[in-house]
């Protein structure tokens, strides 16, 4: 089984400071690592995945995201916060190396932009 | 191109209805799938085709709970004698067999059950 744990469930920050919303994971088999962003009344985005290859990865928008096996987490970040950043982020989960397709979805971080 | 569509977008049914909840994916992905979103949670998995075949449907919470997708392309969800605890955000998503797996989202259908 597998499973993702935000450990906020709201961050806040100023315009222009970074942001740092944090992801830890469990998993029995090498997992597949993503973040996904959803504004109001619009769909799930994805902001970037890890499947293996580099464990930094870069996403779109000035996100990225660091994937460390020995601490088991998968924490996002950006050096410098937009007011249109502001939205639900959820960490996800999938084992695709074992063929199962679902996604694991955490409970989400809601972040907000001060101005 | 057209992304992911679902309808309708909002759907308010009295306790002991059914009701149905249509996805159109992006054209040429073969694999769909469903999700619940309950109010202030993540999404949680439903059910999983590929083609027209249901090949995973472990995370259906009741047998009130049936996908189809006969043609391989629109897929209808449907909830029969609806309960409160029923009232969620149905989430569909598409992907292509050849695109590392990512999962493209519709919009969603907020279902409300009174």
């Amino acid at each position: 089984a597998q499973s993702v744990t935000q450990l906020d469930s709201h961050v806040s920050v100023s315009e222009g400071t970074p942001v740092l919303l944090r992801c830890n994971y469990s998993s029995s088999y090498s997992p597949s690592l993503f973040w996904y962003v959803q504004h109001p009344n619009k769909g799930l985005q994805l902001l970037l995945k890890y499947t293996s290859a580099a464990t930094l990865v870069k996403g779109i928008n000035g996100f990225e995201a660091e994937f460390k096996k020995s601490e088991t987490s998968f924490h996002l970040t950006k050096p410098s916060a937009h007011m249109s950043d502001a939205a639900e982020y959820f960490c996800v989960v999938s084992l695709l190396d074992t063929g199962r397709r679902a996604l694991t979805f955490g409970s989400g971080t809601r972040l907000q932009v001060q101005p | 191109g057209a992304g992911v569509s679902q309808s309708p977008r909002y759907k308010v049914a009295k306790r002991g209805q059914d009701v149905a909840l249509r996805c159109d994916p992006i054209s040429g992905h073969v694999s769909l799938f469903w999700y619940q979103q309950a109010l202030g949670q993540g999404p949680e998995f439903l059910t999983y085709f590929q083609n027209e075949a249901q090949l995973d449907k472990s995370g259906l919470p009741s047998d009130r709970f049936f996908a189809e997708r006969p043609e391989g392309s629109v897929s209808t969800l449907k909830i029969q004698r609806t309960q409160q605890e029923d009232s969620a955000v149905y989430l569909c998503a598409s992907s292509h067999r050849d695109s590392n797996y990512e999962q493209y989202f519709g919009p969603g259908t907020r279902l409300t059950v009174t």
